[in-house]
């Protein structure tokens, strides 16, 4: 059974770094093909795919958001970490994590997501 | 960049067909995945690569992809479909894509 739970601040102050951590169990990012992603929706709107973690270290990221963004493997082998710098209000959403592959191209599994303000 | 228009809204009689579309620029040539979202809940998949189900998705949901429209429609609507749902493709550019949503109500 997959499953994965993200973690991280509910409320950060503009321009701060966000740190979120994705928890996963039932696979493992050491096999072959295996991916990790982070999507999120700000309050009544679209998903946005954010950043993607190959089990070879290969890293993906949102054209829009690039330069912002840093995706890694975590300290335990069944977790990844995302940073998002210089926090704006817009970046207020939920964010999730959500399994995928190298042949998928598609999120079977998804975290149930965690709701992250962007206030002074 | 990769966009995929649906629409914001699809209203639908308990019992009846819904169809939801997706619309990108030679969509049928992507593989076209589809989501649904209901209120506080994470996105489930519903159907993958155009037209498979998941295990546990039931048969009156289907999917199609041709020409620059994919379709999720949605037989024999029940309240329980009452959601949001989003169509998604990877492209070589722009990546993972999502569309902006639909909101499908059941009357």
């Amino acid at each position: 059974q997959i499953t994965l739970k993200e973690s991280g601040p509910m409320l950060v102050k503009p321009a701060q770094t966000l740190t979120l951590t994705c928890t996963f169990s039932g696979f493992s990012l050491s096999t072959s093909g295996m991916a990790v992603a982070w999507i999120r929706q700000p309050p009544g709107k679209a998903l946005e795919w954010l950043a993607l973690i190959y089990w070879d270290d290969d890293k993906r990221y949102s054209p829009s958001l690039g330069s912002r963004l840093t995706i890694t493997k975590g300290t335990s082998k069944n977790q990844v970490v995302l940073r998002l710098t210089n926090l704006d209000p817009v970046d207020t959403a939920t964010y999730y994590c959500a399994s995928d592959t190298t042949t998928r191209k598609y999120f079977d599994y998804w975290g149930q997501g965690v709701r992250v303000t962007v206030s002074s | 960049s990769y966009e995929l228009t649906q629409p914001l809204s699809v209203s639908v009689a308990l019992g009846q067909t819904a169809k939801i579309t997706c619309g990108g620029d030679n969509i049928g040539s992507n593989n076209v995945h589809w989501y649904q979202q209901k209120p506080g809940q994470a996105p489930v998949l519903v159907i993958y690569r155009d037209k498979y189900r998941p295990s546990g998705i039931p048969e009156r949901l289907s999917g199609s992809n041709s020409g620059n429209t994919a379709t999720l429609t949605i037989s024999r609507a029940q309240a329980g479909d009452d959601a949001d749902y989003y169509c998604q493709v990877w492209d070589s550019s722009t990546l993972w894509v999502f569309g902006g949503g639909t909101k499908l109500t059941v009357l």
